[in-house]
């Protein structure tokens, strides 16, 4: 069965700090790649995606993701968090044939001002 | 927003009741899901809908039931409620299943005491 892994589960950076959340899926072929943002006590909302093209993504609010074919990562990044980047990061992934998204299990970043 | 809503967006029931939880959206989108969120689980698919009274079971469909007779209404009843189904429910909505976003409802925090 598909699954997508989110390594780390509680991550604390201080504000102005470099951030890199790691996502590895597990199947090969052609995949879709997302990383949803929940702030606190919010619904999940789209940050960015990846379907094909340049492997380098761009989304909201300074996020940026680096799809890794050879890898099965898609790992995420921003280069100085703020205090309101507080949430809680999910990768997802569809490799077709499913009507479904395989979601991981979320990261918690915490930014301390 | 999306126009997804979700009801009730509260409620605490006792073990053994009936409990159904409504998603209404008003986009006119093919495919419907709900998940449950719980601590160190992350989303977990509970069931989908790819149309009017097409629905498949997600990875933990026990003890749940489904129903789309409209395509803005997407139903989920859980029979005989265990405290186990204490946990927020997201509804979803997408277009595309997998080849564009998801949509997230605001959530239904459940209570089974």
């Amino acid at each position: 069965a598909q699954s997508v892994s989110q390594h780390n589960h509680h991550v604390i950076l201080s504000e102005a700090a470099s951030l890199e959340l790691g996502c590895n899926y597990s199947y090969g072929g052609t995949v879709n790649l997302f990383w949803y943002v929940q702030y606190p006590g919010q619904h999940l909302q789209l940050l960015l995606k990846y379907f094909s093209g340049d492997p380098l993504v761009k989304g909201i609010k300074g996020f940026e993701a680096e799809f890794i074919k050879s890898k099965f990562s898609f790992n995420l990044r921003k280069p100085s968090v703020q205090w309101s980047d507080t949430a809680e990061y999910f990768c997802a992934a569809y490799s077709g044939g499913y009507q479904k998204v395989t979601f991981g299990i979320g990261t918690k970043l915490q930014v301390i001002p | 927003d999306a126009g997804i809503t979700q009801s009730p967006r509260h409620k605490v029931t006792e073990t053994g009741t009936p409990v159904t939880l409504r998603c209404h959206q008003t986009e006119n989108h093919r495919y419907m899901y709900w998940y449950r969120q719980d601590p160190g689980h992350g989303l977990r698919l509970i069931h989908y809908s790819y149309g009017v009274k097409d629905t498949d079971k997600g990875e933990v469909s026990d003890g749940y039931s489904v129903s789309r007779s409209k395509t803005e209404d997407f139903l989920l009843t859980l029979e005989s409620a265990t405290s186990s189904q204490t946990s927020v429910y997201f509804c979803a909505i997408t277009r595309l299943a997998g080849k564009d976003e998801q949509y997230f409802g605001p959530g239904t925090r459940l209570t089974v005491t």
